[in-house]
């Protein structure tokens, strides 16, 4: 089982829509998450940290459950620029800023 | 301020031959982790860099090696290329010293090995 997984997509939603993607981790000492958004043949950027039990950061709520070990990402209103890869990433310590990625959601938004 | 640098950004190596990456983190950082990225799947974990050491290692072969500087500069290393070594590698900075665990990414490197 990988240790953190994502339904690849592709995600195919009209502008406007409202779009949610979950994510499931294996490693229960798993302590901070993240999403980034990658654009196609670019480097992952930063788009939400989620420390506690959720954040919110206009149009995107991120989700986190312990309990279940997933985390959740709801985009409100997509809109075209939105198109991308978003990838689920674990922060798992043990002294070590070590971050485990999954493969990624692809979300394409059309007009 | 700037942020995470990486260099060349495309590379085009031959089989059997060896390649250097090279890359600078974020200013104040001082945690350089190397990610390989291929199509289609998200970024894996090569190895992690702090205060010149190899603090922890993904699943690659030896043929893998790095470097980090007293700068926190670091280098990749790769021996003995496979075309399947053809991926994007990538860069990420952080602060090792008990900061928020964030890392940020440099542009990354292209590498096609052929």
């Amino acid at each position: 089982r990988k240790e953190v997984e994502q339904d690849p997509g592709p995600f195919n939603v009209p502008e406007g829509a409202t779009v949610a993607f979950n994510c499931t981790y294996s490693n229960s000492a798993s302590q901070s998450f993240f999403w980034y958004r990658q654009d196609c043949r670019k480097e992952p950027k930063l788009l939400m940290s989620v420390y506690s039990s959720g954040n919110e950061d206009g149009r995107f709520t991120a989700q986190l459950n312990r309990a279940s070990q997933y985390i959740s990402l709801l985009i409100r209103d997509s809109k075209l620029s939105d198109s991308a890869t978003y990838l689920c990433v674990v922060f798992v310590s043990g002294g070590y800023n070590k971050l485990i990625f999954g493969a990624g959601t692809r979300l394409a938004v059309h007009p | 301020d700037a942020g995470v640098t990486q260099s060349p950004t495309h590379l085009i190596k031959t089989r059997g031959q060896q390649v250097t990456l090279r890359c600078s983190p974020k200013s104040g950082h001082d945690t350089v982790s190397w990610y390989q990225q291929a199509l289609g799947q998200g970024p894996q974990f090569i190895f992690q860099y702090y205060e010149e050491e190899e603090r922890q290692r993904g699943n690659f072969p030896d043929r893998f090696s790095g470097h980090q500087f007293p700068n926190y500069s670091s280098e990749l290393n790769v021996n003995a290329l496979l075309l399947g070594d053809s991926a994007l590698y990538l860069c990420a900075s952080s602060s090792g010293t008990g900061g928020r665990p964030e890392a940020f990414f440099g542009q990354g490197t292209r590498l096609t090995v052929v």
